[in-house]
């Protein structure tokens, strides 16, 4: 089954304390990104990637790193969490970034920081 | 930078009742793209619009691109309490800016 995947699904953590959460697609997808939504602001682009080894900055990345070495893998880091950061989180993917694409959305990943 | 924005934010409807979310940009898109979130679910594509006044249609769903490419909607006749959740309208890919939602609700 054509899917992306995130783990965990749900996170609690301390201020400070390092953290991943896992993206994988079987799409064979060249774009991937990250997004996270917050009440009334709908869903903001932390990161995307158009390919591996190639990640952009999106509207709010302060915090936040990704990597892209695996075009399957698109793991979204948070060296050091603060509470601002408690979110649902989606990864995405589509076929090539392209303006027409069709985004594939992850189950989400529900952060909270204390 | 881009700005989508939707509105209303929020939308409660008695079933049987139409419903519409409305969404607009500060520049001309290229495309468009609407998506649904069901409650503790994820964005799911629903459909894209591209020319200038297009309009498609989904069964009681009809979704419309402005003639300036700056607008769009979407209508919903007669709802029904499977059509509950979050609709998002969602400006060009690369550039991908999406706008806050609308919620909608729909009492039995």
């Amino acid at each position: 089954e054509a899917q992306v995947t995130q783990n965990p699904r749900y996170l609690i953590t301390v201020t400070g304390k390092k953290l991943t959460v896992t993206c994988s697609q079987n799409m064979n997808h060249e774009y991937m990104s990250w997004y996270r939504q917050d009440p009334g602001l709908g869903l903001r682009q932390i990161y995307y990637s158009m390919n591996v080894e190639v990640t952009d900055k999106g509207d709010v990345p302060e915090g936040y790193k990704v990597s892209r070495k695996e075009k399957r893998n698109f793991p979204l880091i948070l060296e050091s969490p603060s509470p601002n950061q408690t979110s649902l989180y989606f990864c995405a993917s589509s076929s090539t970034g392209a303006r027409t694409d069709t985004q594939y959305f992850g189950p989400g990943t529900r952060l909270t920081v204390l | 930078g881009q700005q989508v924005m939707q509105i209303p934010q929020y939308q409660h409807v008695q079933e049987g009742e139409d419903f519409t979310t409305y969404c607009n940009s500060s520049t001309t898109l290229s495309n468009i793209q609407w998506y649904k979130q069901r409650p503790g679910g994820h964005p799911v594509f629903l459909i894209q619009l591209v020319k200038s006044g297009e309009v498609k249609k989904q069964k009681r769903l009809t979704f419309q691109f402005g003639e300036a490419k700056k607008n769009s909607s979407l209508h919903i006749t007669a709802t029904q309490t499977t059509d509950v959740g979050t609709y998002f309208c969602a400006g060009p890919h690369n550039d991908m800016r999406f706008g806050a939602g609308t919620r909608l609700t729909v009492k039995p």
